[in-house]
């Protein structure tokens, strides 16, 4: 048990479409990354959101787009979705002062 | 640019064999370095992890090296059990709060 709660669990949205994955992490724990894991592969870095500003981005579009909130919840949201976007979807938050990352369970997202 | 090599799955051992997966990696200055553990249908936990060269992390009888003349982090396990079944995700990180780069994991299976 990690703490962190990710909804939904598992989603399909049809090409084109918008979404909307929600991350709450732990109260103290400033830090949140979102990370996209594909079918057999290992997890990649969309972000990281730091007292509710944007401190890091990997190789993803700006279609990729994340909040956080003053609770540190966090939401990610993908616009015009395409096939390739078909992946685990991993929030992760990590304490203050900490080097530990705590992931949430994640939430498989499908795109028909 | 960073990365983390893994030796490719799926590895298929007996109950109670030795374990190792070998994991090296690539960076810029003095990475801490982690391995997660992916049940099926399930996110992300830290097994153990080690943030200076010669740091031996360990927890549930697996154990890693933190080896910077070799740039390696390989897992090892004395016995086995069939709920060892998983996948293991060796990674790195640069800086505190930093964002975490992956291998693309490992496949562990364990046969009664």
């Amino acid at each position: 048990e990690t703490g962190v709660t990710q909804s939904p669990t598992h989603l399909i949205k049809t090409r084109g479409q918008q979404v909307t994955l929600r991350c709450s992490s732990q109260s103290g724990h400033n830090t949140v990354s979102w990370y996209q894991q594909a079918l057999g592969q290992g997890p990649q870095f969309i972000f990281q959101y730091y007292r509710e500003e944007e401190n890091g981005r990997g190789n993803f579009p700006p279609r990729f787009s994340g909040l956080q909130f003053p609770n540190y919840s966090s939401e990610l949201n993908v616009n015009a979705l395409e096939l390739d976007d078909s992946a685990l979807y991993l929030c992760a938050s990590i304490p203050v002062g900490d080097t530990e990352a705590f992931f949430g369970q994640g939430t498989r997202l499908t795109v028909v | 640019g960073n990365s983390v090599t893994q030796m490719e799955g799926p590895v298929t051992l007996s109950e109670e064999a030795f374990l190792t997966i070998n994991c090296t990696y690539t960076a810029t200055g003095y990475p801490s370095l982690f391995w997660y553990v992916q049940y099926p249908g399930e996110g992300l936990q830290l097994l153990l992890k080690a943030t200076k060269a010669d740091d031996k992390g360990s927890n549930k009888g697996f154990e890693a090296t933190y080896r910077k003349e070799t740039t390696s982090f390989h897992l090892e396990k004395g016995s086995v059990q069939v709920s060892d079944s998983a996948v293991y995700f060796c990674a790195l990180k640069n800086n505190q709060g930093g964002k975490l780069i992956f291998g693309q994991g490992t496949e562990l299976s364990v046969k009664p």
